[in-house]
């Protein structure tokens, strides 16, 4: 499978800023799938990314696939403690391949 | 969205014995479903795809005699942990495909596994 990397491994934040987080490949993905597991819980389906370029918005999060399909990224706007969780990209071929995560604490 | 669930949803055990662990679509039909284990602060790491009437396809390094897998209907597949030792204490969680427009994978509410 293809393997992907994602940076930062965690997160604090203030409620009200910003979040970003980096999902990188050294080879060309078909696409990537983002998921968020809150503590506890168990992973659940955000998004998927198919196209060169593509970014797609859900409320305050967007995700955006890069144009060469090796990177992508999932920013946050105004963090909510109800953002809390670890945010997970994958490459998806037969199987789902994770990323490592990125564990976002946000503190009101 | 397609609902999978799993039973039991903890488990404590003695070392040496073995758990059976069920996965289950609720309301759609799923022939392939994948078995993750994940550590405490972890990423998901891919045991094997079970494949309904045939044999699991393993990892590398995953021992398919420790985790026997059964596919025997298009709604259940079981994860076996047999002799289990205390390393093998984690977090198994399971998923199944929906074929629908986005490929996108449904996971199990996940089991704790802990074994003294």
């Amino acid at each position: 499978g293809q393997q992907v990397m994602q940076i930062p491994q965690y997160q604090h934040v203030q409620e009200g800023e910003d979040f970003t987080t980096y999902c990188n490949s050294s080879t060309t993905l078909s696409n990537i799938q983002w998921y968020k597991q809150r503590p506890g819980g168990h992973p659940v389906f955000l998004i998927q990314l198919v196209k060169s370029g593509e970014v797609k918005k859900q409320k305050r999060l967007t995700f955006q696939f890069g144009e060469a399909k090796k990177n992508s990224s999932l920013h946050i706007t105004a963090t909510q403690t109800t953002d809390v969780g670890t945010y997970f990209c994958a490459s998806s071929g037969y199987a789902l391949n994770f990323g490592k995560g990125t564990s976002l604490l946000v503190t009101p | 969205g397609a609902v999978v669930s799993q039973h039991p949803s903890w488990v404590i055990c003695k070392s040496g014995t073995s758990v059976k662990i069920e996965c289950r679509s609720l309301d759609f039909q799923a022939t392939t479903m994948f078995w993750y284990r994940q550590f405490p602060k972890q990423s998901l790491m891919l045991m094997a795809t079970s494949n309904e009437g045939s044999k699991a396809t393993y990892e590398q390094g995953v021992e398919k005699d420790k985790f026997l897998i059964n596919h025997a209907s298009l709604t259940l597949s079981t994860l076996t942990v047999t002799s289990a030792h205390p390393e093998d204490s984690s977090f198994y969680i399971c998923s199944a495909r929906d074929y629908g427009p986005y490929n996108e994978q449904f996971f199990g509410p996940g089991t704790r596994l802990t074994v003294l």
